[in-house]
């Protein structure tokens, strides 16, 4: 079965919104990454947390880490049109071997 | 550089028969990765290798098999194709050292069964 569940499975929103899409996980993860895929492209890494509680950012992007290390989130504020693709979570328990969440599926109206 | 190469990049099968897709590597990354993405599901993991002469089963291994025999490559079969495996395949690498675990991607390869 899916071993990392993300919400929303789509996202509309006004160009100039914020955007917030979330992983979790049953069990602890040692590490947990982001990517990006653009349509008709292939996932792109973003960023890798490690830490309970981290916080990082990425210009408009903050990516957090739960401290129990189960859940973390993607947080996009004011997007334009091109942050349009999908977005992956991929948690690993031994921090090689990594399982996707379901992807948010984001689209930006101009 | 080219990265991460995967070969074929579309194929048609019919049922039963079968074929191997390649993964090719040029960053000399210890690990290795078969996914598959279908649409809603995500990436699930099919089989994937820590080093050369080593494989194991991931999520989703049933129909396939896999080959590391050369460090650099990652063979991807399908000995009897099913129309459940029409899919898009990803082949992934990653370098293995301590917690810098960023998967490489190739450009994935559209297969369909008829």
């Amino acid at each position: 079965g899916q071993q990392v569940m993300q919400i929303p499975q789509y996202q509309h929103v006004q160009e100039g919104e914020d955007f917030t899409t979330y992983c979790n996980s049953s069990t602890t993860l040692s590490n947990i990454q982001w990517y990006k895929q653009r349509p008709g492209g292939h996932p792109v890494f973003l960023i890798q947390l490690v830490k309970s509680g981290e916080v990082k950012k990425q210009k408009r992007l903050t990516f957090q880490f739960g401290e129990a290390k189960k859940n973390s989130s993607l947080h996009i504020t004011a997007t334009q049109t091109t942050d349009v693709g999908t977005y992956f979570c991929a948690g690993a328990r031994n921090f090689n071997k990594f399982y996707f969440g379901s992807g948010t599926k984001l689209n930006v109206k101009p | 550089n080219a990265g991460v190469t995967q070969t074929p990049k579309f194929r048609v099968l019919k049922t039963g028969q079968s074929m191997t897709l390649l993964c090719a590597q040029d960053m000399n990354h210890e690990y290795m990765y078969w996914y598959r993405q279908d649409p809603g599901m995500g990436l699930r993991l099919i089989h994937y290798s820590v080093g050369e002469g080593t494989t194991a089963k991931g999520e989703v291994p049933d129909g396939y098999n896999v080959s590391r025999l050369k460090k650099q490559n990652f063979l991807l079969g399908l000995e009897s194709a099913a129309p459940s495996q029409t899919s898009v395949y990803f082949c992934a690498s990653n370098p293995a050292q301590g917690n810098t675990g960023e998967l490489f991607f190739g450009e994935g390869s559209r297969l369909t069964v008829l």
